[in-house]
C-alpha cells in the first residue's frame, strides 16, 4: 500500500524549531519529487515547500523561507521539513503530499493524515 | 504571484443534483490546473489533474474543464459522500505552487 506517515508535530513556543518527518512507503521514493502542504485551523491549504527526487533543488513560499528547510534521505525513505523561528501564524496541521510525477506533474496525488505544529507560549 | 479565486464560496445541492464549481486565476495557468477533495479531519484526495484527467480511483460522476484563467468541477449527480470541500490548486508557476480558498459542498 502506498503510504506516507508524518510525525514530529506539537507544542513549541515562539521562535522555537521542530523538525517534522514522513516516512514513506509502497512506492520508490526516491524516484518522486516531495512537497510540503499546511492548513491552519478552519482554513485552506497553503503549499509550503518543495524537494526534487534526489535533493538537489528545493523551493519554498514566501512565508517560510528563510526560515524552513526541506530535506530528504533516500536509503531511509524519508522526507523532513526543519522549522526554525517559528510564529504563531505558523500554527497548522502539516501534511506531506507526494508529487504526480510523470502522470500528474505538479499534482499532489498522495498524501499522508497530517502532523499538527502550535506555536504557542 | 497567481491568485486562484473560487465560486461559490458555499454551494447548498441536495442529493441527485448537479453541482457546477468554479475556479479562476489571475493570469493564465495553461491546463496546470487540479482539484482536490477534503472531508472533515482527513487529508485532502486528488480528482483531477491538468484541468481534465481523472485521477486514479475517481469516479466518473467528476469531470473537470477549463484551460488558460477560468476553470470548472462539475459532478455529475450528486452522492452523500460527495459533501465536502473542494479546492483548486495551480502548478503553471513552478516552482511555486498555490491553492484557492476553497468552495464547501453542503447538503441543502
Amino acid at each position: 500500500e502506498v503510504q506516507l506517515v508524518e510525525s514530529g508535530g506539537g507544542l513549541v513556543q515562539p521562535g522555537g524549531s521542530l523538525r517534522l518527518s514522513c516516512a514513506a512507503s509502497g512506492f520508490t521514493f526516491s524516484s518522486y519529487w516531495m512537497h510540503w502542504v499546511r492548513q491552519a485551523p478552519g482554513k485552506g491549504l497553503v503549499w509550503v515547500s518543495r524537494i526534487n527526487s534526489d535533493g538537489s533543488s528545493t523551493s519554498y513560499a514566501d512565508s517560510v523561507k528563510g526560515r524552513f528547510t526541506i530535506s530528504r534521505d533516500n536509503a531511509k525513505n524519508t522526507l523532513y521539513l526543519q522549522m526554525n523561528s517559528l510564529r504563531a501564524e505558523d500554527t497548522a496541521v502539516y501534511y506531506c503530499a507526494r508529487d504526480g510525477g510523470r502522470i500528474a506533474r505538479g499534482a499532489f496525488d498522495i498524501w499522508g493524515q497530517g502532523t499538527m505544529v502550535t506555536v504557542s507560549s | 504571484e497567481i491568485v486562484l479565486t473560487q465560486s461559490p464560496a458555499t454551494l447548498s445541492l441536495s442529493p441527485g443534483e448537479r453541482a457546477t464549481l468554479s475556479c479562476r486565476a489571475s493570469q493564465s495557468v495553461s491546463s496546470y490546473l487540479a482539484w482536490y477533495q477534503q472531508k472533515p479531519g482527513q487529508a485532502p484526495r486528488l480528482l483531477i489533474y491538468d484541468a481534465s484527467n481523472r485521477a486514479t480511483g475517481i469516479p466518473a460522476r467528476f469531470s473537470g474543464s477549463g484551460s488558460g484563467t477560468d476553470f470548472t468541477l462539475t459532478i455529475s449527480s450528486l452522492e452523500p459522500e460527495d459533501f465536502a470541500v473542494y479546492y483548486c490548486q495551480q502548478r503553471s508557476n513552478w516552482p511555486l505552487y498555490t491553492f484557492g480558498q476553497g468552495t464547501k459542498l453542503e447538503i441543502k
